[in-house]
């Protein structure tokens, strides 16, 4: 069984300032790693995901993540905020080899504050 | 090319009564998954179903909930005598093969019951 934490509840930021969102996981076999945002009143919109390559990768919106295997994160980063990127942020997890389950975060609320 | 539509957007009901929420996956999608996000948590993972069978409702409470995807129309997620313990907001979400790269998530319904 996978889980994933997410370290901060709430991070304001101010518009035009850099930004990361934290996101660790556990889990004893390899894992696809998500994240997906979710604008109020809103269903889950994928920003990106990491299944191999390279770890850096890049989504929608000027997002970026990083898979770090050995500190088994996957911290969310945006170097400019702005006001519309003012949402909830999940991070989730999927085992390799054919699961279909997502395990998600709790969730982290980004305001960004003009 | 429409996304993965879910309706009711809002469902009221009394305790005692019945919620049915619908789903249409995106085209071409054959396997639904169905996910329940209670206030301040992350989503957890309810049933997966492909046309007329259901592939694994682990997630899904032993009691009052049941879920179905027919040959012909949307999946149905069915809670029977709700109670206020079920008011939360549930997501659909739907892919062309296993799920295992990620989902397509509809805008959810909201469960209020009063």
């Amino acid at each position: 069984a996978q889980s994933v934490t997410q370290l901060d509840s709430q991070v304001p930021v101010f518009e035009e300032a850099p930004v990361e969102l934290r996101c660790n996981y556990s889990s004893s076999v390899s894992v696809y790693l998500f994240w997906y945002v979710q604008y109020p009143n809103q269903g889950l919109q994928l920003l990106l995901k990491y299944l191999s390559g390279s770890t850096l990768v890049k989504g929608i919106n000027g997002f970026e993540a990083e898979f770090n295997k050995s500190q088994t994160s996957f911290h969310l980063r945006k170097p400019s905020v702005h006001i519309s990127d003012t949402a909830e942020y999940f991070c989730a997890v999927s085992e390799r080899a054919g699961s279909y389950q997502l395990t998600f975060g709790k969730g982290t609320k980004l305001s960004v504050i003009p | 090319n429409a996304g993965v539509m879910q309706n009711p957007r809002h469902l009221v009901r009394r305790r005692g009564q019945e919620a049915r929420l619908r789903c249409s996956p995106m085209k071409g999608h054959s396997h639904v998954y169905w996910y329940r996000q209670l206030p301040e948590e992350g989503l957890k993972f309810m049933v997966y179903l492909q046309k007329e069978n259901i592939i694994d409702e682990s997630g899904m409470p032993k009691e009052r909930f049941s879920a179905e995807f027919p040959k012909e129309g949307p999946s149905i997620l069915r809670i029977q005598q709700v109670v206020r313990g079920d008011s939360a907001a549930y997501f659909c979400a739907s892919s062309p093969a296993g799920g295992e790269y990620g989902y397509t998530f509809g805008s959810g319904t909201r469960l209020t019951v009063v």
